[in-house]
């Protein structure tokens, strides 16, 4: 069935380096791909999102890189911080009004001071 | 402005007893989804809420069911629990027709036992 998944369960950075957390997804319709942040005992938080029809969108701090010939998408993180800490979720919906969430597994993301 | 309200935040339930869970979206949002997320998984949908009917279903029993009132806040109700409904609940909203960036709430963390 349509999956999408991340590649490894925990990432360690040292404060101040660049993170990077990949995804990878099978549904070739998605046409909306999502990053959320999930701190402990919190519910998800919308950090960055991309339209397939983008291949890089740049925020505050992030960046998010997709590639729909081997269905990858990547997060980028400059300078972490120890406030990212937290488990980070690749999501995808199908079109962009109201349409259910497809989540990865997450990956945990810890920073070492 | 308030953001997306559940209650309550934990709850224990029997297996084979029924619960009710309960969401207030944002300001100004009208639709309202419901995800279950598992211990070190990523949530899943269960179902959405528009205009006080079903709008949209995951792959989950009729043991899940749901309603939405017209003030927009909604239910969630399982019947005959099982061990296996133990899980975060969270509740996400968003603005039919507008950007489709869902909002979670905090959740609810329902412990079958």
């Amino acid at each position: 069935g349509e999956s999408v998944g991340l590649h490894l369960p925990t990432l360690s950075v040292q404060e101040g380096d660049n993170s990077i957390i990949n995804c990878a997804y099978s549904n070739s319709a998605s046409d909306y791909f999502i990053w959320y942040k999930q701190e402990s005992g919190k519910g998800p938080q919308f950090i960055i999102d991309i339209r397939s029809n983008m291949d890089k969108r740049q925020g505050q701090r992030v960046t998010v890189l997709l590639n729909k010939t081997v269905k990858h998408l990547s997060l980028q993180i400059a300078a972490t911080q120890p406030g990212d800490s937290a488990v980070y979720f690749c999501a995808e919906t199908p079109t962009g009004a109201n349409s259910k969430l497809t989540f990865g597994k997450g990956i945990t993301l810890s920073v070492r001071p | 402005d308030a953001g997306v309200t559940q209650s309550p935040t934990h709850l224990i339930k029997t297996r084979g007893q029924q619960v009710t869970l309960r969401c207030s979206p944002k300001s100004g949002h009208d639709t309202v989804s419901w995800y279950q997320q598992a211990l070190g998984q990523g949530p899943q949908f269960i179902f959405q809420y528009y205009e006080e009917e079903e709008r949209q279903r995951g792959n989950f029993p009729d043991r899940f069911s749901g309603h939405q009132f017209p003030n927009y806040s909604s239910e969630l109700n399982v019947n005959a629990l099982l061990l296996g409904d133990s899980a975060l609940y969270l509740c996400a909203s968003s603005q039919r027709g507008g950007y489709y960036e869902q909002y979670f709430g905090p959740g609810t963390r329902l412990t079958v036992t």
